[in-house]
């Protein structure tokens, strides 16, 4: 069974500062690996994704993040943040050989001007 | 590109009435999910459907059901509802094949308001 663990219910920033969201993960497979994003009252929208390719991923709106398997983290970062980066963010693992996906409790990004 | 559709966006019910979402996934995904979301909470894994056959099953109550129809949309049913039940419900469809075009993650639904009174 897979499950993810996010550190850290709620996350403020300076805009312009560093984001860094964290994430764990718990496989019993080599799995897959994705942050989403909901802004109120919308559905999750995906971020970015590692599927076993390049470890170092990025996505949409300037986020990335890297797959460690030796920590058994897919922390999401971005350099400089943004107000509109304001949301709640999913990390989410799934394992491939049956796509069932499970979500983190969620992390709550406030960005602060 | 066409995205999952679901309906009603809202509803609103009584305690102890009834209620069916519907759920559209995208043209040609062969797997469809539905999560319940709670306020404040994260994405709860109900159930899902491949190729119209239950495939998992999470935290789905005995009083819901759900089904995928031939043309792979997909409805929930809950009855008896409960004030609890007051949440976001999100469909989700992927396409569980290997290849090419597999590319691992779900596309969700805007999602449907569930108000019970």
């Amino acid at each position: 069974a897979q499950s993810v663990t996010q550190l850290g219910s709620h996350v403020s920033v300076s805009e312009g500062a560093l984001v860094l969201l964290r994430c764990n993960y718990s496989s019993s497979v080599p799995p897959y690996l994705f942050w989403y994003v909901q802004y109120p009252n919308q559905g999750l929208q995906l971020l970015l994704k590692y599927t076993s390719a390049a470890t170092l991923v990025k996505g949409i709106n300037g986020f990335e993040a890297e797959f460690k398997k030796s920590e058994t983290s897919f922390h999401l970062t971005k350099p400089s943040a943004h107000m509109s980066d304001a949301a709640e963010y999913f990390c989410a693992v799934s394992d491939p050989n049956n796509n069932d996906m499970r979500f983190g409790a969620g992390t709550r990004l406030t960005v602060k001007p | 590109a066409a995205g999952v559709i679901q309906s009603p966006r809202h509803l609103i019910k009584e305690k102890r009435e009834t209620a069916t979402l519907k759920c559209y996934p995208i043209p040609r995904h062969d797997t469809v999910y539905w999560y319940q979301q709670g306020p404040g909470q994260d994405p709860q894994f109900l159930i899902s459907f491949y190729e119209k056959m239950q495939s998992d099953k999470g935290s789905i109550p005995d009083r819901f059901s759900a089904q995928q129809f031939s043309d792979y949309h997909s409805e929930l049913n809950m009855s008896s509802l409960e004030l609890g039940d007051s949440a976001l419900y999100f469909c989700a469809s992927s396409l569980r094949t290997s290849g090419s075009l597999y590319t691992g993650e779900l596309f969700f639904g805007e999602g449907s308001r569930l108000t019970v009174l």
